[in-house]
């Protein structure tokens, strides 16, 4: 059974604090992305990395970095937290196949006070 | 990617066939039609695909129009658990990132 795991389902943090949300996926894919799921906004692109130590920026960066220093993990980092940073937090992995299907892990929600 | 119009919300009695439309008049020849639903406090999850021709899997059915203007998912039997907003997405099978509309919440009725 395929499974992408994420560190926290639930998290606060304080404005300014240094925030670090981890994924794990198990399936050996390439691709690994970073979500944010917000009211009336969908799902959006933070980052993706299509291979270790590559990271390419999505639709909203801003306020975030990520690493990737192993296949398996893609971490999503909030450098200094922003009550405006308090959302859904979807990782999603997949694989070169040709049918680009995604994998989420269940979600961190956090919230920054 | 084509953009995509889904009804905001639909109801189903439980046992029965759910149907969920998707409207999706500028897809390209070379774009795939997505569904992925998102149950209440889970991650989305991939439910089926299609280019041109009708699919089926465990999960749903899917039917594409052969104009490819429009789709359609199909729960052959849904039940209390198939409640959860369903998206349709629409893009090129290379593509990277998903892009995720509103959706149509699916509430299945006892």
């Amino acid at each position: 059974d395929v499974k992408v795991t994420q560190s926290s389902r639930y998290l606060v943090k304080r404005t300014g604090e240094k925030v670090f949300l981890e994924c794990v996926q198990d399936m050996d894919h390439e691709n690994m992305f970073w979500y944010r799921q917000d009211p009336g906004l969908g799902l959006r692109l933070i980052y993706f990395s299509y291979d270790v130590k590559m990271k390419e920026k999505g639709d909203i960066p801003e306020g975030y970095s990520v690493s990737r220093e192993k296949k398996e993990r893609f971490s999503l980092i909030l450098e200094s937290a922003s009550t405006n940073q308090t959302s859904m937090y979807l990782c999603a992995s997949m694989g070169t196949s040709q049918y680009n299907e995604q994998f989420f892990g269940p979600g961190t929600r956090l919230t920054v006070l | 990617d084509a953009k995509t119009t889904q009804p905001p919300s639909m109801d189903c009695a439980e046992g029965r066939a759910a149907n969920l439309p998707c409207n999706h008049s500028t897809i390209s020849g070379n774009e795939y039609v997505y569904w992925y639903r998102q149950i209440h406090s889970q991650g989305p999850q991939y439910i089926i695909h299609g280019l041109k021709n009708n699919e089926t899997n465990e999960m749903a059915s899917l039917i594409i129009t052969e104009d490819r203007k429009s789709s359609t998912l199909i729960l052959p039997h849904a039940t209390l658990r198939d409640t959860a907003v369903y998206y349709c997405i629409v893009r090129v099978n290379a593509g990277n990132m998903l892009t995720f509309g509103g959706g149509t919440r699916l509430m299945v009725k006892p």
